[in-house]
């Protein structure tokens, strides 16, 4: 089955700091990415999401995430991060073609902490 | 409003003692499926459903059924629930076309 790392499982950051969380999947064929936020107590809302064509996409609330074919990654980055941020964050990819083609494999998620 | 809608949104039920948490969706989507949300482990996909009586297991079945008898409706039973199925459950739906997928707002179950 294909799997998903997100390398970080707990990040604090400062308001103002910039953020990167990782994001490496195990799927050499083509592939839809997202990346969803959990808000404390409530369910998953799509941040972004990366199907083909520029792998540098824009999301919601400055969000921005970068896909590295190569590397087969898809990191989320934000360059000045508010309290708002607080959330947890899962990386998701959709393996098109494999014998799970329809489902959505997440990653662990990363929990951020922002303070003030 | 397009959306998903779960039902209970909170449960604290006893072992062994059969339940039903409904999921609807009103967006006329084909797939529909089924997650639980564990700490330190993420989300797992428990059942999936390609349309109308096409069901299939995810990563995480055991325990757990579900029923596809209409396209907007996909209801997850727990015909014995055991503590270890205390979790957070979504209930997810998606175009047929269109790999993106509308969660629904969860649903806590408690077993004890």
């Amino acid at each position: 089955a294909q799997s998903v790392s997100q390398h970080n499982h707990h990040v604090i950051l400062s308001e103002a700091a910039s953020l990167e969380l990782g994001c490496n999947y195990s799927y050499g064929g083509t592939v839809n990415l997202f990346w969803y936020v959990q808000y404390p107590g409530q369910h998953l809302q799509l941040l972004l999401k990366y199907f083909s064509g520029d792998p540098l996409v824009k999301g919601i609330k400055g969000f921005e995430a970068e896909f590295i074919k190569s590397k087969f990654s898809f990191n989320l980055r934000k360059p000045s991060v508010q309290w708002s941020d607080t959330a947890e964050y899962f990386c998701a990819v959709n393996a098109l073609g494999s014998n799970s083609g329809y489902a959505l494999n997440f990653g662990k998620g990363t929990s951020l902490l922002v303070t003030p | 409003e397009a959306q998903v809608t779960q039902n209970p949104r909170y449960l604290i039920t006893v072992t062994g003692k059969k339940l039903t948490v409904t999921c609807s969706q009103n967006m006329n989507h084909e797939y529909m499926s089924w997650y639980r949300q564990d700490p330190g482990l993420g989300l797992r996909q428990i059942y999936y459903s390609m349309n109308v009586e096409v069901t299939d297991k995810g990563d995480v079945p055991e325990g757990y059924k579900v029923s596809r008898k209409e396209k907007r409706n996909f209801p997850l039973i727990l015909e014995s629930p055991s503590p270890n199925q205390t979790s957070l459950y979504f209930c997810a739906s998606r175009d047929g076309r269109v790999h993106e997928q509308y969660f629904g707002p969860g649903t806590r179950l408690t077993v004890t």
